[in-house]
């Protein structure tokens, strides 16, 4: 099965700087790889997905990024914000005849100081 | 009620006692899931249904027993727990099971005494 690895488990940065959060998988069959926000005692929330066809998909202040050569993928906040702090799950997914869940990495605690 | 729901919000229960969590989605989605969330195994999937069938089960105790009797409605009955099956239980669904965005409910805070 998929295995995915995140990193690094506690980030802390200073407000208006960027945070990068790293993940790899093992499945070379994996093409989607969703990103998920959870602020303290809220249910995770979708924030940016990429599918395996692209190498990057911006939204704003975020961006991913997806090196499926390596199998590696990463979050990009820049100009971080109070708002921005919350555990950032990354996860990954066959999108095709796929018809299992997805398997997450175990979470990243973004701290934005002020 | 829109989006997902969970029902109870909080449980606590003896290791003898039997007590089902329930969800409900709104969203017409045809793919529902259970997660286990605890501080050391964050968001770990337990099972998967796609159009009332399972299609994964991630190799969770039989203590742990699903039920799916329709698209909308997922049960998650518990039997004989484990103080380490305490946690938070999360359900969410999805228009169908892989990569789609999923959505997921407030959550079951479950404490086995």
């Amino acid at each position: 099965g998929e295995n995915v690895e995140q990193h690094p488990s506690t980030l802390s940065v200073q407000e208006g700087d960027s945070a990068v959060i790293k993940c790899t998988y093992s499945d070379s069959a994996s093409n989607y790889f969703p990103w998920y926000k959870q602020e303290l005692g809220k249910r995770p929330q979708l924030i940016i997905d990429i599918r395996s066809n692209v190498g990057e998909k911006k939204d704003q202040r975020i961006a991913v990024t997806l090196n499926k050569t390596a199998k590696h993928f990463s979050l990009h906040i820049t100009e971080t914000q109070p708002e921005d702090s919350a555990v950032y799950f990354c996860a990954a997914s066959i999108f095709v005849g796929g018809a299992d869940g997805l398997t997450f990495g175990k979470g990243t605690h973004l701290i934005i100081q002020p | 009620e829109t989006g997902v729901t969970q029902t109870p919000r909080h449980l606590v229960m003896g290791m003898t006692n039997k007590k089902s969590l329930k969800c409900e989605q709104h969203l017409g989605h045809n793919a529902m899931y259970w997660y286990k969330q605890s501080a050391k195994k964050p968001l770990e999937l337990m099972f998967v249904y796609n159009f009332k069938e399972q299609t994964e089960n991630n190799s969770v105790p039989s203590r742990f027993s699903p039920e799916c009797p329709n698209s909308s409605h997922l049960f998650l009955h518990l039997h004989t727990l484990q103080p380490e099956d305490s946690a938070l239980y999360l359900c969410a669904s999805s228009q169908e099971a892989g990569a789609y965005e999923q959505y997921f409910g407030p959550g079951t805070r479950l404490t086995v005494t």
